[in-house]
């Protein structure tokens, strides 16, 4: 089974503090996302990663940076947090490898998720 | 741009009733996949189904089936007969590529949450 981790379920922070939020998967996948959820808005994507130490920016960068150096671990940065941060955030993996039928597009696994909260 | 809509917010249902969560999409491309999602009160979303924009056949697993209609733009979520351990909110997600291969990342709709009564 593919499995998805992450560092803490629940975190609570204060404003300007730097808080790193780590995953790790071990199914050997190329890509992992950072996305945050909020009420009434899904998940929004924040940064992912296509492959070691390569990342592209998501539809809501702002605020955030992540790092990938190693295949396994990909984790978000929270440069100075704010209360606006406040939120459910969710890593996931996928492998880009197929069967090389079209219809094997392969879904994304997601973490447990993490609850931050920043006062 | 890509978008997910999924109209209904919340829906309350008594265990065995037949329920149908609603999702439309828009998207330019002619290639594309959609999905559906489970969040149990736990917080980890699981993965339900995957489609094919090329397979509109329906699909069913279980108690669970999908109508998938491109002339519509929808992909409709069917339970039938409820039970209690379906409460949870649901995603429908539509995939957005990336890069030039296989890489895409998932337009979510804004979920619905299933409260199955005993």
């Amino acid at each position: 089974d593919v499995k998805v981790t992450q560092s803490s379920r629940y975190l609570v922070k204060r404003t300007g503090e730097k808080v790193f939020l780590e995953c790790v998967q071990d199914m050997d996948h190329e890509n992992m996302f950072w996305y945050r959820q909020d009420p009434g808005l899904g998940l929004r994507l924040i940064y992912f990663s296509y492959d070691v130490k390569m990342k592209e920016k998501g539809d809501i960068p702002e605020g955030y940076s992540v790092s990938r150096e190693k295949k396994e671990r990909f984790s978000l940065i929270l440069e100075s947090a704010s209360t606006n941060q406040t939120s459910m955030y969710l890593c996931a993996s996928r492998s880009e490898k197929t069967s090389g039928d079209s219809s094997s597009y392969n879904e994304q696994f997601f973490g447990p998720g993490t609850r931050l909260t920043v006062l | 741009a890509q978008k997910v809509t999924q109209a209904q917010t919340e829906i309350s249902v008594v265990e065995k009733e037949d329920v149908t969560l609603d999702c439309v999409y828009e998207t330019r491309d002619t290639t594309y996949y959609l999905f559906w999602y489970k969040q149990p009160p736990s917080g980890e979303l699981v993965f339900l189904i995957r489609r094919n924009s090329f397979d509109e056949q329906n699909e069913i697993s279980g108690r669970y089936s999908w109508n998938f209609q491109k002339s519509t733009s929808s992909f409709n979520f069917t339970i039938t007969a409820s039970q209690v351990v379906d409460s949870a909110v649901y995603f429908c997600a539509l995939s957005e590529a990336l890069r030039m291969d296989s890489s895409y990342k998932l337009i979510f709709g804004s979920g619905t949450r299933l409260l199955v009564r005993p």
